[in-house]
């Protein structure tokens, strides 16, 4: 099991309200990324990181924003939750960015906006 | 348009039995192809990994098989047990990108009856 931890686990919230969702690992991994996941549905990138004050947006367009001040910590805002906000958003880190490097998964955030 | 198309979309099994999950893609140029399990409300787990050149990987009681000529994919699950059902998911990684952009099947649903 890979040291990458997300917290909440669980979130419900309503419309309107900031929140901030914490990602951390332990491995010293340079790349870390954000992925949204509907039921039944394939992970989406919505962020990624290469390292401390790289940021740049995934394939699938995000009202929510990342920052990277210390290399193990990856949060994710939103500043304006919405219903369509809903989803399971999951962390994930990598050694180095490239194809060949495992990417690390964190247990994910179920988000819920009532 | 790179893909990953996977089936059956969900399979019941009896405990102690096997099953052969599929996996077409259309990603390229092609990296490596990996599995993953996804237990329910946790992150993917690594199975395996095959680049370009291997045919065939072992994970314990998961086999994993890959023709790159016609791009498919299968995972066999010998002597299936209660705690093998969970998502199983076909990602394959391109090598057009220093990212190593990683495309993700909706994956199968795997449950294992007593």
């Amino acid at each position: 099991e890979a040291d990458i931890y997300q917290t909440p686990r669980y979130l419900v919230i309503g419309t309107g309200k900031k929140i901030t969702l914490e990602c951390s690992q332990t491995m010293g991994h340079d790349k870390m990324y954000w992925y949204q996941q509907d039921p039944g549905m394939e992970l989406h990138l919505i962020h990624y990181s290469y390292g401390v004050n790289s940021t740049e947006k995934g394939d699938l367009s995000s009202e929510s924003t990342v920052s990277r001040i210390r290399t193990e910590h990856f949060p994710l805002t939103l500043e304006s939750a919405r219903p369509s906000h809903t989803s399971q958003y999951l962390c994930a880190s990598s050694e180095r960015g490239g194809s060949s490097y495992e990417q690390y998964f964190g247990p994910g955030t179920r988000l819920t906006v009532t | 348009k790179n893909q990953v198309e996977q089936s059956p979309q969900s399979l019941i099994i009896l405990e102690g039995k096997n099953c052969t999950l599929q996996c077409n893609y259309t990603v390229s140029p092609f990296s490596n192809l990996r599995w993953y399990k996804q237990d329910t409300g946790r992150g993917p787990v690594s199975l395996t990994i095959m680049t370009f050149s291997e045919n065939t990987k072992s994970n314990g009681r998961y086999t994993a098989t890959l023709d790159a000529d016609t791009k498919q994919s299968s995972l066999h699950i010998t002597a299936s047990q209660l705690s093998d059902s969970a998502s199983y998911i076909c990602v394959v990684s391109d090598r057009g990108s220093t990212l190593g952009r990683l495309y993700f099947g909706r994956g199968t649903q795997l449950t294992v009856w007593p």
